[in-house]
């Protein structure tokens, strides 16, 4: 299975401040088809997943432009560029390249400092 | 507008059985692979079961392996999870999810406690 690491998993940011998340691969994602199953979710408290990136760097549908991703083959980075208060939650990798299993990584926990 | 919505979620006794259903909406339900991912109180997320659209092939995580057994009805645009032999470590909110994971329903909790 393939494992998936993030860092940090605690991530005290400052209202207006940008926060980044690093995801690690344990093998490289990109499928046959050239394309890379790397998506980032947002839990809020209380709430389901929901989808922010998809193949690394494609936001969804109304997902707010302070939010990007970028990397490639074993590297991601979820990148915020100024912290809101809404944002607080856990964010979550998971490739889609190599499954079964789907596999994501343990979460990092975004709260206000 | 999209909508999955889970049912059949409660507590069970150690041992015990529970069938977990999704029914979809705003979607062709046939036309997608579905999943099944748990998350257990305070953890993170587990892809637990999937099956493929036209119901062919279907996946289970070790920790599901002889357990679980994951259905889909077309007709009716649901996702069925049958689970037995629950254990405590089963505890979790198991969401059904649309393939490309853009969708995922509300969830519904499985507590297995005596």
């Amino acid at each position: 299975d393939v494992v998936m690491t993030q860092s940090p998993l605690s991530l005290p940011v400052s209202l207006g401040q940008p926060a980044s998340i690093s995801c690690r691969s344990s093998q490289s994602l990109v499928y046959s088809d050239g394309n890379t199953y790397l998506n980032w979710f947002q839990q809020r408290p209380g709430q389901s997943p929901r989808r922010l990136i998809y193949k690394v760097s494609n936001r969804d549908s109304g997902v707010p432009d302070r939010f990007s991703g970028s990397g490639s083959g074993t590297d991601f980075t979820l990148k915020i560029s100024r912290v809101e208060a809404e944002d607080v939650g856990v964010y979550y990798c998971m490739q889609g390249t190599h499954w079964p299993p789907i596999t994501f990584g343990q979460g990092t926990r975004l709260e206000i400092k | 507008e999209v909508q999955l919505v889970e049912s059949g979620g409660g507590l069970v006794q150690p041992g015990g059985s529970l069938r977990l259903s999704c029914s979809a909406s705003g979607f062709t339900f046939s036309s997608y692979t579905m999943h099944w991912v748990r998350q257990a109180p305070g953890k993170g997320l587990e892809h637990v079961s999937a099956i493929r659209n036209n119901g062919g092939s279907t996946f289970y995580a070790d920790s599901a392996k002889g357990r679980f057994s994951i259905s889909r009805d077309d007709s009716k645009n649901t996702l069925y999870l049958q689970m037995s032999s629950l254990r405590a470590e089963d505890t979790a909110v198991y969401y059904c999810v649309r393939d490309g994971f853009d969708f995922w329903g509300q969830g519904t909790l499985v507590t297995v406690s005596s």
